[in-house]
C-alpha cells in the first residue's frame, strides 16, 4: 500500500518563529489533507489540498502531486500551535485516508 | 464547518465486557464513515470502512468479530468492542466523508480503558 512519511518527526520552536513541515508519499493520490491533533486528541482539519497552494491565516500548504510531496508552512508560531501535525492521503479507489507518521511540534514561549 | 460527534469520550470497563462507541454526523449525511485506532505517541491506523446499509470492510489484521461495526443510518455508525481485554485499550476515532467529496471530518475520539 501507499507509504506516507513526514519530516521532521519532532520540532521545537521559539514563539514567533516560522517552520516548514514535509509530507512525502509513495504513489499518486486523489486527496491529501493536513490535520492538527491537539493535546486532547481532537483532529482539526487544516487543509484539504490534493494539489496547488492554499492559505489560511498564518498557515499555508502546497502540494506538488507530480513530485509526491506536500508542505505545511507555519508562520509566526504561537504556543497554541503545539501538538502533532498529520498529513493523510487517499491513493486508491476508495476515499479512505492513510495517515503519515506525524510531526510533533512544541512551541516554547 | 462539518461536525462529527463521538460518544462516549471516555469509557472504563472491566475485562470481558462489551463497549459501544457512537459516531454521528451532525450536519450532513454520510454514506461512508471510517474507524481509526491510535496508540500513544503513534499515528492513526485505519480499522474499517463503515458503509450505510451494508457490511463494513475491515483492514487486514483487524478482527471483525472483535470490532463490530454497524452503520444503520446516514448519520450514525457504531463500533462495539466485544469481550474487551486490556490490549484493546486505545483511542478510537471515527471520521465521516461529507457528500462523498473525499474530505474527511473527525470526531473527538473515545478513549477506552479496559481493566
Amino acid at each position: 500500500g501507499i507509504q506516507v512519511e513526514q519530516s521532521p518527526p519532532d520540532l521545537i520552536l521559539q514563539e514567533g518563529a516560522n517552520s516548514t513541515l514535509r509530507c512525502n508519499f509513495s504513489d499518486s493520490v486523489n486527496n491529501l489533507q493536513w490535520f492538527h491533533q491537539n493535546p486532547w486528541g481532537q483532529l482539526i482539519n487544516l487543509f484539504y489540498i490534493p494539489s496547488g497552494t492554499k492559505q489560511n491565516g498564518r498557515l499555508s500548504a502546497t502540494t506538488v502531486a507530480t513530485e509526491r510531496y506536500s508542505l505545511l508552512y507555519i508562520s509566526s508560531s504561537q504556543t497554541t500551535d503545539s501538538g502533532v501535525y498529520f498529513c493523510a492521503v487517499d491513493g486508491g479507489a476508495t476515499n479512505k485516508l492513510i495517515f503519515g507518521t506525524g510531526t510533533l511540534l512544541a512551541v516554547q514561549p | 464547518g462539518a461536525v462529527v460527534s463521538q460518544h462516549p469520550s471516555r469509557v472504563i470497563c472491566k475485562s470481558g465486557t462489551s463497549v459501544k462507541i457512537e459516531c454521528r454526523s451532525l450536519d450532513f449525511q454520510a454514506t461512508t464513515m471510517f474507524w481509526y485506532r491510535q496508540f500513544p505517541k503513534k499515528s492513526l491506523m485505519l480499522m474499517a470502512t463503515s458503509n450505510e446499509g451494508s457490511k463494513a470492510t475491515y483492514e487486514q489484521g483487524v478482527e471483525k468479530d472483535k470490532f463490530l461495526i454497524n452503520h444503520a443510518s446516514l448519520t450514525l455508525s457504531t463500533l462495539t468492542v466485544t469481550s474487551a481485554h486490556p490490549e484493546d485499550s486505545s483511542f478510537y476515532i471515527c471520521s465521516a466523508d461529507r457528500d462523498n467529496t473525499g474530505e474527511l471530518f473527525f470526531g473527538e475520539g473515545s478513549r477506552l480503558t479496559v481493566l
